[in-house]
């Protein structure tokens, strides 16, 4: 079974709101997760890494305070992506690793009209 | 930086057919490799990793991939390919337990 699960797999949202995407490690704890965002044809790419109990690390021209993520316990990690536009369409993924591998969510594929 | 490069973002193939997908990466220190695959709507899984050792490795489903140092490369191959096959597939790289740097993908269609 999934390792990792992630919800919602699908939201679609108004301009100006904002959408929670949750990540849950199941059976182990995710000290670190990593937050991915992939546009339609190209690559995943990292958009920040969070450590449970500390402030996210963001990568470069990634706006922390439009993509808030919080890590409050060793199995939940959320992302938050607030005052959606349109230009926030992607897909988005939580990853985090086991001994030896990484392991993804299902991906949340977010729509903004 | 680390880089990765997929040279195929499309390949179609009929069933029974050969398959090699290129990934060349860049990377200034001891690398480990991996290649994920994305069925239509499902996670990315994990097809084969590489850490040390043996630099041809063997994946789930018949694939199989050989890092080749000295060409930066970690190039993916399956003998013959089936239907089933038909995904989008990443080349990845990274620093133990850091992030992944993916490639752009590569979408492939087997058909029947």
């Amino acid at each position: 079974g999934a390792v990792v699960s992630q919800h919602p797999s699908r939201v679609i949202c108004k301009s100006g709101t904002s959408v929670k995407i949750e990540c849950r490690s199941l059976d182990f704890q995710a000290t670190t997760m990593f937050w991915y965002r992939q546009f339609p044809k190209q690559s995943l790419m990292l958009m920040a890494t969070s450590n449970e109990g500390s402030k996210a690390t963001y990568e470069q021209g990634v706006e922390k305070d439009k993509f808030l993520i919080n890590h409050a316990s060793l199995t939940l990690s959320t992302l938050t992506v607030t005052s959606a536009h349109p230009e926030d369409s992607s897909f988005y993924i939580c990853s985090t690793w086991g001994n030896t591998e990484a392991f993804f969510g299902q991906g949340t594929r977010l729509t903004v009209v | 930086a680390q880089s990765v490069s997929q040279h195929n973002h499309h390949v179609i193939l009929s069933e029974a057919a050969s398959l090699e997908l290129g990934c060349n990466y860049s990377y200034g220190g001891t690398v480990n490799l991996f290649w994920y695959v994305q069925y239509p709507g499902q996670h990315l899984q994990l097809l084969l990793k590489y850490f040390s050792g043996d630099p041809l490795v063997k994946g789930i489903k018949g694939f199989e991939a050989e890092f080749i140092k000295s060409k930066f490369s970690f190039n993916l191959r399956k003998p013959s390919v089936q239907w089933s096959d038909t995904a989008e597939y990443f080349c990845a790289v990274n620093a133990f337990f850091q992030k992944l740097v993916f490639g752009t993908g590569t979408r492939l269609l087997v058909s029947p």
